[in-house]
């Protein structure tokens, strides 16, 4: 299966500030299926992007997403006070679907 | 608004079988424009895929749950279920049912539901 590794684990940063997420693959991800998840203490993951790069529907287009074969990136323009939280990534290229272990974004 | 709510026990016995039933409301299982997935997350730790079900009943499963899980669907009831075997300490979780677009990433998920397993 393939293994997703994000980094840094825990990122520490302001309001306004600009925040990017890394998320490797062990394997390369066949036509960017790449997906990222928001989730915030006792709830359940949300869906920000998927394909890589196409933000789901409702989300803020501070949130952008790149990358291809095993480098993608979860990039937050402008850090608002509801964005602190654990994101993931998710790839879809390869059965079993597999996450990342997560990217903590909490307040500096 | 699409909206998902799992249900069943909080607390199975060791050795015994985890069931959860997911209900769906929003969206009708038998349309045929999505796969519906259980997927979990221990306490403090990341997500898991457990499986996934077509409104047809055809399954996927993670192979490493495999030989243990089971999941359904009763379109009729616009619900799909999971049920997990002879389960252990470590599958105490937040269980998780989501929508699943087209076996790829999953756009709507219920509230999760913690199942411990203690005796």
């Amino acid at each position: 299966e393939i293994v997703l590794t994000q980094s840094p684990g825990t990122l520490s940063l302001s309001p306004g500030e600009r925040a990017t997420l890394s998320c490797r693959t062990s394997q390369s991800v066949s036509s960017s299926y790449l997906a990222w998840y928001q989730q915030k203490p006792g709830q359940a993951p949300r869906l920000l992007i998927y394909g890589a790069s196409s933000r789901a529907t409702g989300i803020p287009d501070r949130f952008s997403g790149s990358g291809s074969g095993t480098d993608f990136s979860l990039t937050i323009s402008r850090l608002e006070p509801e964005d602190f939280a654990v994101y993931y990534c998710q790839q879809y290229g390869s059965s079993p679907r597999t996450f990342g272990q997560g990217t903590k974004l909490e307040i500096k | 608004q699409v909206q998902l709510q799992e249900s069943g026990p909080g607390l199975v016995k060791p050795s015994q079988t985890l069931s959860l039933t997911c209900t769906v409301s929003g969206d009708s299982i038998s349309s045929g424009h999505y796969y519906w997935s259980w997927i979990r997350q221990p306490a403090g730790k990341g997500l898991e895929w457990i499986g996934h079900i077509y409104t047809s009943g055809s399954t996927n499963y993670n192979p490493s749950l495999k030989s243990r899980v089971t999941i359904s669907v009763d379109t009729s009831k616009n619900q799909f279920s999971l049920r997990l075997s002879s389960v252990t300490a470590a599958d105490t979780a937040v269980y998780y049912c989501a929508r699943d677009v087209g076996g790829r990433y999953f756009d709507y998920w219920g509230q999760g539901t913690l199942a411990t397993v203690s005796s």
